[in-house]
């Protein structure tokens, strides 16, 4: 059974650091075609997806957010981090991690974290 | 602004069918075959009900099915349920730049 989680703070303040960690089981990153994705989705408002860091430690970021995430990966301990540096009020949001499965032909997120509320305010 | 567009809102009687529509460009939705589509209920996480345009993974009924023509990828839900009204929200993977990216999601009204 995959089940995935996220954790890290409730609250941070603008211009500060976002540190997420997302623990997972039922699979192994190092698994080929295998690959842990964040996605966050403001109060009210779309998905957008995040980073995403694969079997191979091959990593993808969405263009617009690139310069202020990375995506790191600890096997042993069955963990994918999510930083994001100078947080703003406008990222405010609940931040999804998810398995994501990609094959030739295939690419989806199959199972999802409960998610995690972070508010920017100071 | 998301790439994917999709209506706001459906909305049908139970039994009916509805049918949400993912548009995108022939860059995008009309040259990959790596379309999504996610279910969220309120308050709750997305849940996958379609991959590569038309496929159900196990334990998704079969009153869903996907499809794709030319540029627009389309999500048809048959024999609603109040159990189906929730927001839909549509994805693509390619392999330029932009990778991943999701639709602006359709609130599924049930009358």
């Amino acid at each position: 059974q995959i089940t995935l989680k996220e954790s890290g703070p409730t609250l941070v303040k603008p211009t500060q650091t976002l540190t997420l960690t997302c623990t997972f089981s039922g699979f192994s990153l190092s698994t080929s075609g295998v690959g842990v994705g964040w996605i966050r989705q403001p109060p009210g408002k779309a998905l957008e997806w995040l980073a995403l860091i694969y079997w191979d430690d091959d990593k993808r970021y969405s263009p617009s957010l690139k310069s202020r995430l990375t995506i790191t990966k600890d096997t042993s301990k069955n963990q994918v981090v999510l930083t994001m540096t100078n947080m703003d009020p406008v990222d405010t949001a609940t931040y999804y991690c998810a398995h994501h499965s990609i094959t030739g032909t295939t690419a989806l997120f199959d199972y999802w974290g409960q998610g995690t509320l972070v508010t920017v305010s100071s | 602004q998301s790439a994917l567009t999709q209506p706001p809102s459906v909305s049908g009687s139970p039994g009916q069918s509805v049918t949400i529509s993912c548009t995108g460009t022939s860059s995008d939705v009309g040259s990959y075959n790596r379309v999504s589509w996610y279910q969220q209920p309120p308050g709750t996480a997305p849940k996958l009900m379609i991959y590569e345009v038309s496929n159900r993974p196990s334990g998704v009924p079969d009153r869903f099915s996907g499809s794709k023509s030319g540029n627009t990828a389309s999500l048809t839900i048959s024999g609603l349920q109040a159990e189906d009204e929730a927001d839909y929200y549509c994805s693509l993977y390619t392999s330029s730049s932009t990778y991943v990216v999701f639709g602006g999601g359709t609130k599924l009204t049930v009358l």
